[in-house]
């Protein structure tokens, strides 16, 4: 079964302060996503990467940065943080697919929600 | 842009009535469909997928969804309904079937039952 891993499940930082939210998986997905979840407005893709050191933007990058180094691990940043960016925060991974099949499922974290005071 | 539509933002039933909630997307071209589920306290899961062939999709737990091309539209069904099944429901559309293609959510249903 594929495990998606968050490093965090509640995580409380100040205005300013640079985070880093973990995403590790275990499944030699090519690619890793993370969403923010905020009530009503459903999920938002952030930012994504299809291969290692490969990252596109997703539909709110403002105010991220990600990292992927390894394949396995899909790091977010923040890099000052603001209170608008307290909201739960998802990691999601999947195959890739190829050039035949892009339609596979992508599995995801437990969320990290993050408070920004 | 594309977008996802669902309609329901919040249904309250009693156990064994039946449920159907909406979802609707604007994109003209080939789509993948999705349906997930989010129980309290936990992760996404995926609740069924339609990629192409048979437009009635069964999923677990008893769920189904039926693509209707004509009405752009991925509606999940189940006839009777439990007290477990309370948690959110998010539909999902990816774009063509080749390349990479982003997901696109719904901005989710909020089912409770009631026992």
């Amino acid at each position: 079964d594929v495990k998606v891993t968050q490093s965090s499940r509640y995580l409380v930082k100040r205005t300013g302060e640079k985070v880093f939210l973990e995403c590790v998986q275990d499944m030699d997905h090519e690619n890793m996503f993370w969403y923010r979840q905020d009530p009503g407005l459903g999920l938002r893709l952030i930012y994504f990467s299809y291969d290692v050191k490969m990252k596109e933007k997703g539909d709110i990058p403002e105010g991220y940065s990600v990292s992927r180094e390894k394949k396995e691990r899909f790091s977010l940043i923040l890099e000052s943080a603001s209170t608008n960016q307290t909201s739960m925060y998802l990691c999601a991974s999947s195959l890739a697919g190829g050039e035949v099949y892009s339609n596979q499922p992508q599995h995801f974290g437990d969320g990290t929600r993050l408070s920004i005071l | 842009a594309q977008s996802v539509s669902q309609h329901n933002h919040h249904v309250i039933l009693s156990e064994a009535a039946s449920l159907e909630l909406g979802c609707n997307y604007s994109y003209g071209g080939t789509v993948n469909l999705f349906w997930y589920v989010q129980y309290p306290g936990q992760h996404l899961q995926l609740l069924l997928k339609y990629f192409s062939g048979d437009p009635l999709v069964k999923g677990i737990k008893g769920f189904e969804a039926e693509f209707i091309k004509s009405k752009f539209s991925f509606n999940l069904r189940k006839p009777s309904v439990q007290w477990s099944d309370t948690a959110e429901y998010f539909c999902a559309v990816m774009r063509g079937n080749t390349g990479f293609q982003k997901l696109v959510f719904g901005t989710g249903t909020r089912l409770l039952v009631s026992p």
